[in-house]
């Protein structure tokens, strides 16, 4: 069964880059997308952005100018960096996998989440 | 960017009602929708793809329905562990998109 886990500082100053990384475990890393997606207190989702496992590269337009997402097939991980952080970046981060569909027409969801991590922006 | 829109922010109800919770889309979506359920600390769940597609392991009292912008899921009889907040999200263009969730609370 696969299972995602996410890890990083828990606590980053403004203006500095947040990194994290997210261990893909009991599956293949292969043949899939995977996505981060964040969740600030009390708020809804958002989508980060998605990486395939082959290197190709989709973020949210708000993000993107400071976002980078990466991935190292050989240690099955794939990481998030965000830069310039500030306050508004304080959120709960996830690391999801993307499986697709095929129906009539294709769908995606995010069907398997890590637990999460908590990121505070703060000095 | 398309927006989605849940209704009712926060719902109460009691073990066994059948509960229905909105979302509408910004823009025509198709069926480009998907359910999730989050409880308090932990990571959404899957529960609907594809407006209407159960997820494997997903209890068959939960159904999603809809097409274009207006879409629905309902829980045909609240179990305890249904209580939580939900969230529907888009599949249909780049970035993708959640709603703000919407609260299922005990009456």
């Amino acid at each position: 069964q696969v299972q995602l886990q996410e890890s990083g500082p828990g606590l980053v100053k403004p203006s500095e880059t947040l990194s994290l990384t997210c261990s893909v475990s009991g599956g293949s890393i292969s043949s899939y997308y995977w996505s981060w997606i964040r969740q600030p207190p009390g708020k809804g989702l958002e989508w980060i952005g998605h990486i395939y496992y082959s290197g190709s590269t989709i973020y949210n337009p708000s993000l993107k100018s400071r976002v980078t997402i990466s991935v190292d097939t050989s240690k099955k991980q794939f990481s998030l960096k965000l830069s310039s952080v500030t306050a508004a970046d304080t959120a709960v981060y996830y690391c999801a996998r993307v499986i697709l569909f095929i129906m009539i027409e294709s769908h995606d969801a995010f069907d398997i989440w890590g637990q999460g991590t908590r990121v505070t922006v703060s000095s | 960017d398309i927006q989605m829109t849940q209704s009712p922010s926060s719902l109460s109800a009691s073990v066994g009602d059948r509960v229905t919770i909105t979302c509408r889309a910004s823009q025509s979506i198709s069926t480009s929708l998907n359910w999730y359920q989050q409880k308090p600390g932990k990571a959404p769940k899957l529960l609907i793809y594809a407006a209407s597609s159960l997820q494997s392991g997903v209890p068959s009292r939960f159904s999603g329905s809809g097409s274009g912008t207006d879409f629905t899921l309902t829980i045909s009889s609240l179990q305890p562990e249904d209580f939580a907040t939900y969230s529907c999200q888009q599949s249909y263009s780049t970035p993708r998109t959640f709603g703000q969730g919407t609260c299922l609370e005990i009456k």
